[in-house]
């Protein structure tokens, strides 16, 4: 299985940057995931890492580091629209499990 | 349009009567998945299945059970609902189990168990 970390909750200033750590503990890794979740609804997928370095898509960043068994979701220029959990998630490299991380509240404020 | 449907949305049910929760997607997708959401402990992995007739146990199976008959169905049933068991579904789906594809959630069904 996975031992998955990351901050439960972070406050930042809109038009700011943020930057949400994740760390797991892994017996086979098969991929890393971001996906954000709205109060009350589904989670929508963000990013996916399987190789070292970084995942640009317009103000959202991924970046993985598997030496070190450590991620990270960067996003810039907050919008309050960005207020939100993020959740990190780890394939397993077996058995195609998706393990997640408990999230990390982000509020943006004005 | 392209989606993931879940059915009840809500339910309110006693210990003991059997339920189902279907999930069905519109998509062809190989990768099928349930996962339930409770506060402070995130998703977690109950079921998924990689095809057709093929399923297999997530972090918290127990008290669950599942089935694919067919590719676009996975639904879920408690046979024995206990309170325990009172939680957010999500059924999810995606092209494969394996790569970058992303998974598509269903809108979730909040169960409760008294």
């Amino acid at each position: 299985g996975q031992n998955i970390d990351q901050p439960t909750e972070m406050t930042a200033t809109e038009g700011a940057i943020v930057q949400i750590n994740c760390t797991y503990q892994t017996s086979g890794f098969n991929g890393l995931f971001w996906y954000q979740q709205h109060a009350g609804e589904a989670p929508t997928f963000l990013s996916y890492n399987v190789l070292d370095g970084l995942e640009e898509k317009g103000r959202f960043s991924s970046f993985l580091s598997r030496s070190k068994g450590y991620s990270y979701l960067l996003l810039k220029e907050l919008q309050m629209k960005d207020s939100a959990s993020y959740l990190c998630a780890v394939r397993d490299r077996d058995d195609y499990k998706l393990s997640f991380g408990a999230g990390t509240t982000v509020t943006v404020r004005a | 349009e392209a989606q993931v449907t879940q059915n009840p949305r809500y339910l309110i049910t006693v210990t003991g009567k059997k339920l189902t929760v279907t999930c069905s997607q519109n998509m062809n997708h190989e990768y099928m998945s349930w996962y339930r959401q409770d506060p402070g402990l995130g998703l977690r992995q109950i079921y998924y299945s990689m095809n057709v007739e093929v399923t297999d146990k997530g972090d918290v199976p127990e008290g669950y059970k599942v089935s694919r008959k067919e590719k676009r169905n996975f639904p879920l049933i408690l046979e024995s609902p206990s309170p325990n068991q009172t939680s957010l579904y999500f059924c999810a789906s995606s092209l494969t189990g394996g790569f970058g594809n992303e998974q598509f959630f269903g809108p979730g069904t909040r169960l409760t168990v008294l």
